[in-house]
């Protein structure tokens, strides 16, 4: 079965520096694709990135980027320029095709002012 | 834009009561879920169901039975609540193929 680990339950960062969130997964098949989900105190779940397996290039979305490595099995968010709006619960998910989608536990990340 | 609609958004049961948590979406998605999320433990799947007609068993789907009624709802029905079952439920949707889900805004659910 496959399944998504986080293993930093909670990080914190200066306001305007760089974070580094990980995520590591394992799976046996070759075509999947990975996201990374905020959710914020308002319980809203919101897309931030994702990743198709597929694909060499690293997705970017403005301030957030992933080091995708997968032969690793690993797929790590960048936050470059942490803002305080960026303080919520970060969640890896994994979806394969059968359109299976699950989740890691979570990284709690506190934006220090 | 309503996008995908849970409810109720909280509800109390009692130890054996049963429940059908409701969830509809208007993108014409293909694929809808059900998550759990409780302190520590993140989402995790409960059923899905990639197309109209078909249901598959998640992470934890012991308790809990669901209906994909027709491409718009997908249901999640509790027979017999147990505390175990106290949790924040989130159902969500997507198109499938490498596209990324829309969620509900959740179901707080306590069971005594």
């Amino acid at each position: 079965a496959q399944t998504v680990t986080q293993s930093q339950p909670e990080m914190s960062v200066q306001e305007a520096e760089t974070v580094t969130l990980s995520c590591t997964y394992d799976t046996s098949e070759s075509d999947y694709y990975l996201f990374w989900y905020k959710q914020p105190p308002s319980r809203q779940m919101i897309l931030v990135i994702r990743q198709e397996a597929y694909k060499q290039q690293n997705a970017t979305e403005n301030r957030f980027s992933v080091n995708f490595q997968k032969a690793a099995k690993s797929f790590s968010l960048k936050i470059s320029d942490s803002q305080l709006g960026d303080a919520a619960m970060y969640f890896c998910a994994y979806g394969d095709r059968d359109d299976k989608i699950i989740f890691g536990k979570g990284t709690r990340l506190h934006i220090l002012p | 834009n309503a996008g995908v609609t849970q409810t109720p958004k909280f509800q109390v049961l009692k130890t054996g009561q049963s429940m059908t948590l409701q969830c509809a979406q208007d993108m014409n998605h293909n694929s809808m879920y059900w998550y759990r999320q409780d302190p520590g433990m993140g989402l995790r799947l409960i059923y899905y169901s990639a197309s109209e007609g078909t249901t598959d068993k998640g992470e934890v789907p012991n308790g809990y039975n669901v209906s994909r009624l027709n491409k718009r709802e997908f249901s999640l029905r509790l027979e017999s609540a147990a505390p175990s079952q106290t949790s924040v439920y989130f159902c969500a949707s997507s198109q499938g193929e490498n596209q990324p889900q829309h969620f509900g805004d959740g179901t707080r659910l306590s069971i005594l």
